[in-house]
């Protein structure tokens, strides 16, 4: 069964404007990571924010992390079409050696 | 190889059929996984090996599913006796231990479909 559901499942927004997902998992992590797949191809490593850090950067991505609260939030700025993808966040427990995705949200950023 | 590569991309199986999945992984990569994602939904796990150790097979719906590493390198994943339920996108992901920050590289998995 999967540890976590993204929310929403689906989102669609003009290309310039802030797309927010959020992530909720049922048990306490280690690390939670955020992935994006394209239609029909692999997941693409974005971040990793480990369960003692509450908020990560990289390039236009903003993570959050509030581990009293189960929850994630993935923040992309200034989206672009290229954006258009689906979002996974995998959290990994400490006590065994896979990681959990959850259900995902489909991001469709409109030119 | 410069990522992780699968074979074949797409595999159509009758009913009751064997079928095996190939995975590359990155050279050096010590952890190796496979992960079912079925149609709308997130992967879900099915096994993981450090080098040549299967050390988690605890997502394998069934003694149907087996995977094995043999060289630490190439794994195959067989699914026998296919069902119509197996259909799904099979992944494999590869890490280097220790280099947790990177993340997992997927490779662009098998799509499996039983008829």
């Amino acid at each position: 069964s999967q540890q976590g559901e993204e929310d929403p499942q689906a989102l669609s927004i003009q290309e310039g404007e802030n797309a927010t997902m959020n992530c909720s998992y049922k048990t306490s992590i280690n690390n939670l990571q955020w992935y994006r797949q394209n239609s029909g191809r692999g997941l693409v490593h974005l971040i990793l924010i480990r369960s003692n850090e509450r908020e990560k950067h990289s390039g236009r991505l903003r993570v959050t992390l509030d581990t009293s609260k189960k929850s994630s939030s993935l923040l992309i700025t200034a989206s672009r079409a290229a954006d258009t993808a689906s979002y996974f966040c995998a959290t990994d427990i400490y006590t065994g050696n896979q990681f959990y995705f959850g259900t995902g949200t489909s991001l469709t950023v409109i030119p | 190889g410069a990522g992780v590569s699968q074979s074949p991309r797409y595999k159509v199986a009758k009913r009751g059929q064997d079928v095996a999945l190939r995975c590359d992984p990155i050279s050096g990569h010590v952890s190796l996984f496979w992960y079912q994602q079925a149609l709308g939904q997130g992967p879900e796990f099915l096994t993981y090996f450090q080098n040549e150790a299967q050390l988690d097979k605890s997502g394998l719906p069934s003694d149907r599913f087996f995977a094995e590493r043999p060289e630490g390198s190439v794994s195959t994943l067989k699914i026998q006796r296919t069902q119509q339920e197996d259909s799904a996108v099979y992944l494999c992901a590869s890490s280097l231990v220790g280099h947790l920050e990177d993340g997992y590289t997927f490779g662009s998995g098998t799509r499996l479909t039983v008829v």
